[in-house]
């Protein structure tokens, strides 16, 4: 069983239309998060959430709106796409640590995004 | 200048090296350090994570943290082709459920080449 799955894994759309990515975790984790992963592989955090309630929002154009409708899933809606949006997006999942032990996330597949 | 700094490589080894795996980090808050191996097209996973300053070992792996010169390193001994993949430092100065977020070095493409 995939434990973090998202859709669709590619994405090809034009500039100036709005798209999904859709995410869910199965491994019964507190806290979901969504990356933007550049050309030069630099990863970054966009978002994260912790029981349906966000918790970091980064300095991401809002345009880029996160959902969560119950804690095993968080949805990406991108508005008016542009050029500089194509990247790969990664959803990851975490649980809340034992004191001293790693804040470990798991990440899904990817959904490698290419706006024309 | 970035947070967190890391040599995008490429780097390419024979089967069998040791091979040795940089990031350096400006925020002396960090006190949770970690190393992801990224397949192409696949996600990162955790390979390595230290709590402040030391070492660990796993395998093949050690990965090391020297808080005094804000500089960390994974060593990978008898590299093998499966091996091969991008790998990235990640660093935070608390855990997610206390407001701490994961700030990733550039990655590294490592090669071993049979």
């Amino acid at each position: 069983d995939t434990a973090v799955s998202q859709t669709p894994k590619y994405l090809v759309t034009q500039m100036g239309n709005d798209k999904s990515i859709k995410c869910e975790q199965n491994l019964g984790h507190d806290t979901m998060y969504w990356y933007k992963q550049d050309s030069k592989k630099f990863l970054k955090i966009m978002f994260s959430y912790n029981n349906k309630e966000l918790i970091i929002n980064e300095t991401v154009p809002n345009r880029f709106s996160p959902k969560s409708p119950d804690k095993a899933h968080l949805n990406l809606h991108i508005n008016s796409l542009e050029l500089g949006d194509s990247a790969v997006y990664f959803c990851a999942s975490s649980q809340v640590p034992r004191v001293g032990s790693a804040d470990t996330q798991y990440f899904g597949p990817g959904t490698r995004l290419t706006v024309l | 200048q970035k947070e967190v700094e890391q040599d995008p490589g490429p780097l390419s080894v024979p089967e069998g090296a040791i091979v040795s795996l940089n990031c350096t980090y400006s925020n002396s808050a960090f006190q949770y350090f970690m190393w992801y191996r990224q397949y192409s097209r696949k996600g990162p996973e955790l390979l390595m994570y230290t709590y402040s300053s030391g070492n660990k070992e796993d395998g093949r792996f050690t990965a090391q943290v020297d808080k005094s010169s804000k500089y960390i390193s994974l060593f990978i001994r008898d590299s093998q082709p499966s091996d091969s993949a991008t790998y990235l430092c990640a660093m935070s100065s608390f855990p997610h459920n206390q407001g701490g977020k994961l700030i990733f070095g550039q990655g590294t493409e490592l090669s071993v080449k049979p």
